[in-house]
């Protein structure tokens, strides 16, 4: 059970270049999140979707665009990598249905924009 | 709006000594508290959840949190700290509605247990 899956695990951008973070879970959430990691400032949310076919801006959206493929997948992309995107990315999903129902995350993609 | 702030960015304890993690919440609806503890590398994994059927929450690896409406409190404690209990642990916030997920994170807490 492979739970919530990103890919790359590490990836080094260059200013201005883009790229696009991949994430599929298995558990069939509804609901799907991305959220940026920097050293004491906790996890902010960039985007979320909180169905298939759905997208809502978080806390942080400026400079990201992300796309809910279908119900398993989650993309992430940078259209022009800056020096303060460099951070750790993780995606999340959860039911969107029931209370206290908590988030699942992933293993991290580790970012530098150089 | 919600938010988390969570006391101390830092917090050393002697293996075997009690642990205890300060959370304090503000959300001007019931709130969906959360503890989660992220290892060296690692994603972040549930410790706990509070789920309002009592104020005394017990979670994984003997770790518990109590939920103190008074005081918009859910401090994490455990007895008897271990070395694998070295971690950065975080406390978070959901909004409910229909992205339970959707969460509302403190800065974070380093623990670190010395021999």
């Amino acid at each position: 059970n492979a739970g919530v899956t990103q890919t790359p695990k590490f990836q080094v951008l260059k200013t201005g270049q883009s790229m696009t973070l991949q994430c599929a879970q298995d558990m069939n959430h509804n609901s799907m999140y991305w959220y940026r990691q920097d050293p004491g400032m906790g996890l902010r949310l960039i985007y979320y979707s909180a169905s298939e076919g759905t997208t809502d801006k978080g806390e942080v959206p400026n400079g990201y665009n992300v796309s809910r493929l279908n119900k398993r997948e989650f993309s992430l992309r940078l259209e022009s990598a800056a020096p303060s995107q460099t951070s750790v990315y993780f995606c999340a999903s959860s039911e969107a249905g029931g209370f206290y129902t908590e988030a699942f995350f992933g293993q991290g993609t580790r970012l530098t924009v150089v | 709006a919600q938010s988390v702030t969570q006391l101390g960015s830092h917090v050393s304890v002697s293996e075997g000594a009690l642990v205890l993690l300060r959370c304090n919440y503000s959300s001007s609806v019931p709130p969906y508290l959360f503890w989660y503890v992220q290892y060296p590398n690692q994603g972040l994994q549930l410790l706990l959840k509070y789920t309002s059927a009592a104020t005394l929450v017990k979670g994984i690896n003997g770790f518990e949190a109590e939920f103190k409406k008074s005081e918009t409190s859910f401090h994490l404690t455990k007895p008897s700290a271990h070395m694998s209990d070295a971690a950065e642990y975080f406390c978070a916030v959901g909004s409910g509605g229909t992205s339970y997920g959707k969460l509302t994170f403190g800065q974070g807490t380093i623990l670190t247990v010395h021999p």
